[in-house]
């Protein structure tokens, strides 16, 4: 299984809202990473979580709050988002050690009124 | 600051014929390279990779190229299908798990 799966597919929400996006991978990676990607633009990075601890953050605003409540399941909570937080937000994962390769979920197309 | 770019931003393909995708890097102690491919709706999905100890390596229909000299890597995809359109991007490893990505080449295959 080389699945990332990302759930909502699509969410909508208004700037005082509190919402979740949730991120699940089965191949026992123990690296996941948050990007945010703007159309017609390459993914940022955004979070990194090794070994279920926040290792990297890409200096993003306190309104975006990542989790990690085990190996398999990532989270980004959102609140009180601004209209240019609307974007993709793509999940992927990796393994720690080896190789670099990052696998990427379909990703949660947000829009923020 | 360093980072990975691509030449074009489109490119469009006869079907059938070959592509090449190109990308200029600068970070010159990045040792990891990678091809993604982003369809419309959908996440990148990893094409290619190589490493910096390598000029070449082959997978299905698809070539990439690594030029250290002159800090140029390249994707080749053979007979192009129409399935190939998409965008694509090259990204490099800058360590700590960080992937520095490319503006990216959108592919556009004509029947």
């Amino acid at each position: 299984d080389t699945e990332v799966t990302q759930t909502p597919k699509h969410l909508v929400m208004g700037m005082t809202n509190k919402k979740s996006l949730k991120c699940e991978q089965h191949m026992g990676h123990r690296a996941m990473y948050w990007y945010k990607q703007k159309a017609k633009k390459p993914p940022e990075l955004m979070f990194v979580y090794s070994y279920e601890k926040l290792s990297i953050n890409e200096s993003v605003p306190s309104r975006f709050s990542p989790e990690c409540p085990n190996s398999s399941l990532l989270n980004l909570h959102l609140h009180a988002l601004q209209p240019e937080d609307s974007a993709l937000y793509l999940c992927a994962s990796s393994q720690v050690t080896g190789g670099y390769e990052q696998y990427f979920g379909p990703g949660t197309r947000l829009t923020v009124t | 600051g360093e980072s990975v770019g691509l030449h074009l931003p489109t490119l469009s393909v006869q079907e059938g014929d070959n592509s090449i995708i190109n990308c200029a890097y600068s970070n010159s102690a990045s040792d990891y390279f990678i091809w993604y491919k982003q369809e419309s709706g959908k996440g990148p999905q990893f094409i290619i990779d190589i490493r910096s100890n390598m000029d070449k390596r082959q997978g299905q229909r698809v070539t990439v190229l690594l030029n250290k000299t002159v800090k140029h890597l390249s994707l080749q995809i053979a007979a192009t299908q129409p399935g190939d359109s998409a965008v694509y991007f090259c990204a490099e490893n800058k360590g700590d798990y960080k992937l520095s990505f490319g503006a990216g080449t959108t592919v556009t295959v004509r029947a």
